[in-house]
């Protein structure tokens, strides 16, 4: 079965770092871009960016480049997403989801990770 | 940057109803036009892509169309499990895939 398993949901104070994982199997990771969106309480998806496993070629939306790092260590079918610095407005729902290799959009999804920040 | 808006943003209607939600995108896509269904508390899931494709699995109740700028989502024959929020989402930009604002759709 293809599937993406997301870490665990999170609790940090502003400032803090973190780095929350997906970890891809039932497929060859390194053959699928791996895709970020973040979902604010109550709000709609927003694009964040996405890698390639294969070569960790790496695209960031506008909004959150230099924000965030994507990440992905193929040799464990994992991708990443961190954050240096936390801030209370980080607080969000994050998935990852795969895009496949027929067409540009995003056909199995994690089920995502909730991270909270605050003081 | 592509900006994708859908209308309207809420709509009520009853279980058989036809419905339609509309996505409109900044500068055309040509077909690059994909529609999420999400449920609460649950990750989306695809229902359409390249405006008018059926992913595998989904009901052939759910069906899309258009090109350029303007598409549409078209559910027939509303089910109770439908009662989601809807998003459509611009796979033109390489690799920057924007999503509409979503539509949420609810039981009137």
């Amino acid at each position: 079965e293809v599937q993406l398993v997301q870490s665990g949901a999170e609790v940090k104070k502003p400032g803090e770092s973190l780095k929350i994982s997906c970890k891809g199997s039932g497929y060859s990771f390194t053959s699928y871009w791996i895709g970020w969106a973040r979902q604010m309480p109550g709000k709609g998806l927003e694009w964040m960016g996405i890698i390639y496993p294969g070569d960790s070629d790496t695209r960031y939306s506008p909004s959150f480049q230099g924000q965030v790092t994507i990440s992905a260590d193929k040799s464990i079918s994992t991708a990443y997403l961190q954050w240096s610095s936390l801030k209370a407005s980080d607080t969000a729902m994050y998935y990852c989801a795969r895009r496949s290799v027929l067409y540009n959009y995003m056909d199995v999804w994690g089920k995502g990770t909730t991270v909270t920040v605050s003081s | 940057d592509i900006q994708m808006t859908q209308s309207p943003s809420s709509l009520s209607a009853s279980v058989g109803d036809r419905v339609t939600i509309t996505c409109r995108a900044t500068q055309s896509i040509n077909s690059y036009l994909n529609w999420y269904q999400q449920k609460p508390g649950k990750a989306p899931k695809v229902l359409i892509y390249a405006a008018s494709s059926l992913q595998s699995g989904v009901p052939s109740r759910f069906s899309g169309s258009g090109s350029g700028t303007d598409f549409t989502l078209t559910i027939t024959s509303l089910q109770p499990e439908d009662f989601a929020t809807y998003y459509c989402q611009q796979s033109y930009s390489t690799l920057m895939y924007t999503f509409g604002q979503g539509t949420k759709l609810e039981i009137k």
